[in-house]
């Protein structure tokens, strides 16, 4: 089963508008951390913004915030007042602790276009 | 620039030859993890050390597939016998530490083409 679930491969939005990126989750883990990555056509992956499973407020980074809904496991990323330069790869992440390490499982991510 | 270096960015082979790639670390950062991307994909763990010590590796890393990190700083990744399976995008991050809310952070990766 995948972990990590993004079921937009492509969202449209227009500049200046609010746009919402789905993520769902799967763990038995009590602990983890679920992460947020932008990947331009450069190719580095641009941390954005981070939210822990026992974090009580959800998280926010400026124009991103997170809507950690624990019961449905979600995680979903909303980028208020959308920039052209938002235009990228968007990567749903997570870590666990399970079996002594933490790496970070990815999503498939999810295009976002902004238009003018 | 005091972020992930990665290199070369690009690299054209042909299938069966072997290639090699580097990768240095942000200067204080102990953890090193190696990436596989392929297109229409998510970035999918190979294999990461911590300082020199190589901790976990992924069943993708075939045994064609061999990473090192010799003094704790630079890594390199090489892959003998290269299949056109192989081309993706490679990536490298460093982290310093591995707790659940430690920022990895990326390079811009090597693009692997086999022809």
């Amino acid at each position: 089963a995948q972990k990590i679930t993004q079921t937009q491969p492509g969202m449209f939005v227009q500049e200046k508008e609010a746009v919402t990126l789905d993520c769902t989750y799967d763990t038995s883990d009590p602990s983890y951390g679920l992460f947020w990555y932008k990947q331009p056509s450069s190719g580095e992956m641009i941390f954005l913004i981070y939210q822990g499973s026992y974090d009580q407020q959800n998280a926010t980074e400026g124009r991103y915030s997170l809507n950690f809904q624990k019961a449905r496991k979600s995680a979903n990323l909303v980028i208020s007042a959308s920039q052209l330069g938002d235009s990228a790869m968007y990567f749903c992440a997570m870590r666990e602790v399970m079996g002594g390490y933490s790496t970070l499982t990815f999503g498939k991510g999810t295009m976002l276009l902004v238009s003018p | 620039d005091t972020g992930v270096s990665q290199d070369p960015r690009h690299k054209i082979t042909k299938r069966g030859q072997n290639v090699t790639f580097r990768c240095d670390p942000i200067s204080e950062h102990n953890r090193l993890y190696w990436y596989r991307q392929t297109l229409g994909q998510g970035p999918e763990f190979l294999t990461y050390f911590q300082n020199e010590a190589q901790l976990e590796k992924s069943r993708l890393l075939s045994d064609r597939f061999s990473a090192e990190r010799p003094k704790g700083s630079f890594s390199t990744l090489e892959i003998q016998r290269t299949e056109q399976g192989d081309s993706a995008m490679y990536l490298c991050a460093s982290s310093l530490g591995g707790s659940l809310s430690t920022e990895a952070f990326f390079g811009q990766g090597t693009r692997l083409t086999v022809v």
